[in-house]
């Protein structure tokens, strides 16, 4: 059993489309994140969650809306997708916000023409 | 300055020597650390964190030197296995808080055979 899945793994769309990416993480962690990974290879948190809770709201666009309906589901949607948001979206999951180990989903590719 | 640095490599690395990497971090009032491996086209993984007084696991020991500020990681006895990039981790909670984890860029590290 995967411990923490994302879908679609990789996401092939046009500049100005609106697309979700889905995460659900069966470990019974309280915590969930979205981290954002470029072509760069820097791993940036986007948003964290906590027991459905918004705790983390980096400097990123208003067009990305995280949504936890429970805490074992963090969904993120972005609006009008631009080039610069091709990246690799990782969700994540850790025991408590204290907690320094993440428990990484597979990753969902999003490429943006 | 970047906030956590390290040598993007690639090292390459005959099977069966050591090889060790460093990191260096920005902020003096970080307080945990964490070494991650991602192999290619996969989702980071906790490999160890890295302890004040030092620690090893197997093949690999990790150093923190809080003085310079920079932690390292040694592999002994390398195996084509542990091909991956290694990504030196800073949090700014003792408890390695996961909204305070700074990722850098990571090392790669290539074994040949």
């Amino acid at each position: 059993d995967t411990a923490v899945s994302q879908t679609p793994k990789y996401l092939v769309t046009q500049m100005g489309n609106d697309k979700s990416i889905k995460c659900e993480q069966n470990l019974g962690h309280d915590t969930m994140y979205w981290y954002k990974q470029d072509s760069k290879k820097f791993l940036k948190i986007m948003f964290s969650y906590n027991n459905k809770e918004l705790i983390i709201n980096e400097t990123v666009p208003n067009r990305f809306s995280p949504k936890s309906p429970d805490k074992a589901h963090l969904n993120l949607h972005i609006n009008s997708l631009e080039l610069g948001d091709s990246a690799v979206y990782f969700c994540a999951s850790s025991p408590g916000q204290g907690d320094g180990e993440l428990f990484f989903g597979e990753g969902s590719r999003l490429t943006v023409l | 300055r970047k906030e956590v640095e390290q040598d993007p490599g690639p090292f390459n690395v005959p099977e069966g020597a050591t090889v060790a990497f460093n990191c260096t971090y920005s902020n003096s009032a970080s307080q945990s650390f964490f070494w991650y491996r991602q192999d290619c086209r996969k989702e980071p993984k906790l490999l160890m964190s890295v302890y004040s007084s030092g620690n090893e696991d197997g093949r690999f020991t990790a150093q923190l030197n809080r003085a310079s500020q920079y932690i390292s990681l040694l592999i002994r006895d390398s195996k084509l296995s542990d091909s991956a990039t290694y990504l030196c981790v800073v949090s700014l909670y003792s408890g390695g808080g996961a909204d305070g984890l700074t990722f850098g860029k990571g090392t790669h590290l290539i074994i040949q055979p």
